[in-house]
């Protein structure tokens, strides 16, 4: 069984509609980020929390929302979505107690690839 | 303005042979840089790191160097193998920051 769980893995929608993308992981970890990656351009954080009470703005949260409704669930929100919202997004957790501080592995889930008309 | 740049959008390498991926950076403030490999349909993995205090790290068949005077750092996979096919994407960090920034990726395709 997938860690890091993402749904839908696939999703289209309509300009000014508001859509929920969910991430569930089973790894135990305390972090969890919200990336979007578009066509010739790396991923770009969202949003990251770091536990359940601290959420905290990426390189490029206007327009999106989240919400950590427990340690193992981190769900982004697009409340009246638009065209230039159409990419792929991945959730990724990380543990703070394994590595080096700031610096440990993210593990990715598989992705949703969202299209808005 | 990107500030890690993989110049490369696809490599070709016969199996076998060394396989060179390339980044380039433009923040002297980043202090840790990471290699992830992306399949088709999966999420990125991580492969492995290097701390700017280290010149180079070695994990099997995977070395990278980092060259901090040329704000470079590369990946070398030897032998290269089919399962290396992938997008592998640099991605650098800084105490300061607590931000992962992310190069485009090269697609990295490994020729039987």
């Amino acid at each position: 069984d997938a860690d890091v769980t993402q749904t839908p893995r696939n999703r289209i929608t309509k300009t000014g509609k508001r859509i929920m993308l969910e991430c569930s992981q089973t790894k135990g970890h305390d972090r969890m980020y919200w990336y979007r990656q578009d066509p010739g351009l790396g991923l770009r954080l969202i949003y990251y929390s770091f536990d359940v009470k601290d959420i905290n703005k990426g390189e490029i949260s206007d327009g999106y929302s989240v919400s950590r409704q427990a340690q193992a669930k981190f769900s982004l929100s697009l409340e009246s979505a638009i065209p230039n919202q159409t990419a792929l997004y991945f959730c990724a957790t990380s543990d703070s107690t394994a590595g080096q501080g700031l610096y440990e592995t993210q593990y990715f889930g598989p992705g949703t690839r969202l299209l808005v008309l | 303005d990107q500030q890690v740049k993989q110049n490369s959008p696809s490599l070709s390498v016969q199996e076998g042979r060394i396989s060179i991926l390339n980044c380039d950076y433009t923040n002297s403030m980043f202090d840790y840089f990471l290699w992830y490999k992306k399949y088709p349909a999966e999420g990125p993995t991580f492969l492995i790191s290097i701390s700017s205090i280290k010149d180079k790290n070695e994990d099997g068949r995977f070395t990278v160097f980092l060259n901090k005077s040329a704000k470079h750092l590369s990946l070398h996979i030897v032998p290269s193998q089919p399962g290396d096919s992938a997008v592998y994407f640099c991605a650098a960090s800084s105490d300061s920051n607590y931000q992962l920034i992310w190069g485009a990726g090269t697609k990295l395709i490994i020729k039987p």
